[in-house]
């Protein structure tokens, strides 16, 4: 019921594309589900987060997409450039000071 | 704002010896801090848990007497891996809240634990 199951493992893409990624939840009092952007050797960075009382949001060129029936909810980076190339992790929580639950990640590669 | 730092960044130790591992929350305070360690090319894996001023409460199979965690105050937390081993070798990192107030969590940067 922890559990946060993300795919792809891996996404290569043309510059300019607009990769996917889609993470899906069992826990229905999750209620904050964000987004990170890795690098190699360093920390996760919070790109973009919703709440379920929304079914869209976007920031940029980042976009999440939320399905609160399905339980699932999704990235889509718009443009996708080279520096995009990172391993992205969704994630969830229950409001308050609890930890977030982690999907395993997907790797990007953006090509030029 | 919201901003995480680690000390070290790196450490190379002896197998045996321990290792302290800050992490400060630079301008806001945190009353709650995680710990995750991460191995190559997998998922954040979640330590322990601590909130200022009590004792951390750790994840299912982490030894807490092995990983000794303070968070003496609401902008420190430290890790300190007792007796290193080769197998303690991985990537940890903090991440801190601000509490009910705000939801998100802000990640340091890493310190990278190399036992030989």
């Amino acid at each position: 019921q922890q559990q946060v199951k993300q795919s792809p493992q891996s996404l290569i893409v043309q510059k300019g594309g607009i990769p996917i990624i889609n993470c899906a939840y069992e826990n229905t009092a999750f209620d904050y589900f964000p987004w990170y952007q890795q690098f190699p050797g360093k920390g996760p960075a919070l790109l973009i987060a919703i709440r379920p009382d929304v079914s869209e949001k976007k920031e940029g060129r980042f976009t999440i997409s939320f399905n609160k029936s399905a339980k699932q909810f999704s990235l889509h980076i718009m443009d996708s450039q080279p520096g995009d190339s990172a391993t992205y992790f969704c994630a969830a929580s229950i409001r308050g000071n609890t930890p977030l639950v982690f999907g395993k990640g997907t790797r990007l590669s953006v090509i030029a | 704002g919201a901003v995480v730092s680690q000390h070290p960044s790196w450490v190379i130790c002896k197998s045996g010896t321990s290792v302290k591992i800050e992490c400060r929350s630079l301008d806001f305070q945190a009353t709650t801090m995680f710990w995750y360690r991460q191995f190559p090319k997998q998922s954040l894996m979640l330590m322990a848990t601590s909130n200022e001023g009590s004792k951390a409460t750790y994840e299912q199979g982490v030894e807490k007497d092995k990983f000794l965690i303070n968070h003496a105050s609401l902008t420190l937390s430290t890790l300190t891996v007792t007796s290193a081993h080769p197998e303690d070798s991985s990537f940890y990192i903090c991440s801190a809240s601000f509490g009910l107030a705000r939801i998100e969590q802000f990640f340091g940067p890493g310190t990278r634990l190399t036992v030989l």
